[in-house]
């Protein structure tokens, strides 16, 4: 089976900061990645399909790179609102990652 | 636009069966972009796991990890689809959410219900 390891388990930084998440693959999953964002005591919200295609309605100061093993979910100017527990999920399985969670320094 | 609603028992006992239903709204469960229909559960401060998936035609797919104890079921004349977890223990407590599946990404969720297994 794929698994998947995110980094890092948690991150602390500024507003306007640049923040990257990374997730990894166990084996080559082409693009077959997507990145969802859960604020607490909420459902999970696609926010990144097909490793980098952007959800309808996603800020566009979220983006996702990365293809094979390793990606990215970077947020250019991080924001009050985007504290939140991160996870990337692949398709095989639709193993999710364990999660990043996100907040403010 | 579509929206999916979690419903069922927020108390099963210990051995007994966990039964949830998910009712879609705003759309029909039989559409053509080919959705399948999910559940996925978070067991409480921990990450997410997928239980499995059903299409309208009632063809399934579960984890299987969890694959013995499972069943998905739909009625599209309800607009709704089912899942029941047989014999519970306090390992299945945890928040069960219901979601579409379009391409391999869940890109819409009910809000999630609750379930603790206890006596």
């Amino acid at each position: 089976d794929i698994q998947m390891t995110q980094s890092p388990s948690s991150l602390s930084a500024s507003v306007g900061d640049r923040v990257t998440i990374t997730c990894q693959a166990s084996q080559d999953i082409s693009t077959y990645l997507n990145w969802y964002q859960q604020k607490p005591g909420k459902a999970p919200k696609l926010l990144i399909y097909d490793a980098s295609d952007l959800e309808t309605g996603v800020p566009s100061r979220f983006s996702g790179g990365g293809s094979g093993t390793d990606f990215t979910l970077t947020i250019s100017s991080l924001q009050p609102e985007d504290i939140a527990t991160y996870y990337c999920q692949q398709y095989e399985n639709l193993l999710f990652g364990q999660g990043t969670k996100l907040d403010i320094k | 636009q579509v929206q999916l609603q979690e419903s069922g028992p927020g108390l099963v006992k210990p051995s007994q069966t966990l039964s949830l239903t998910c009712t879609v709204s705003g759309g029909s469960i039989i559409s053509s972009g080919g959705y399948y229909w999910s559940w996925i559960r978070q067991h409480p401060g921990k990450g997410l796991e997928w239980i499995g998936n059903i299409y309208y035609s009632g063809s399934t797919y579960y984890n299987p990890s969890l694959k013995s104890r499972i069943t998905i079921s739909v009625d599209t004349s309800k607009n709704h689809f089912s899942l029941k977890l047989s014999s519970v223990t306090a390992a299945d407590t945890a928040v069960y959410y219901c979601a579409r599946l379009r391409q391999y990404a869940f890109d819409i969720w009910g809000q999630g219900t609750m379930v603790t297994v206890s006596s």
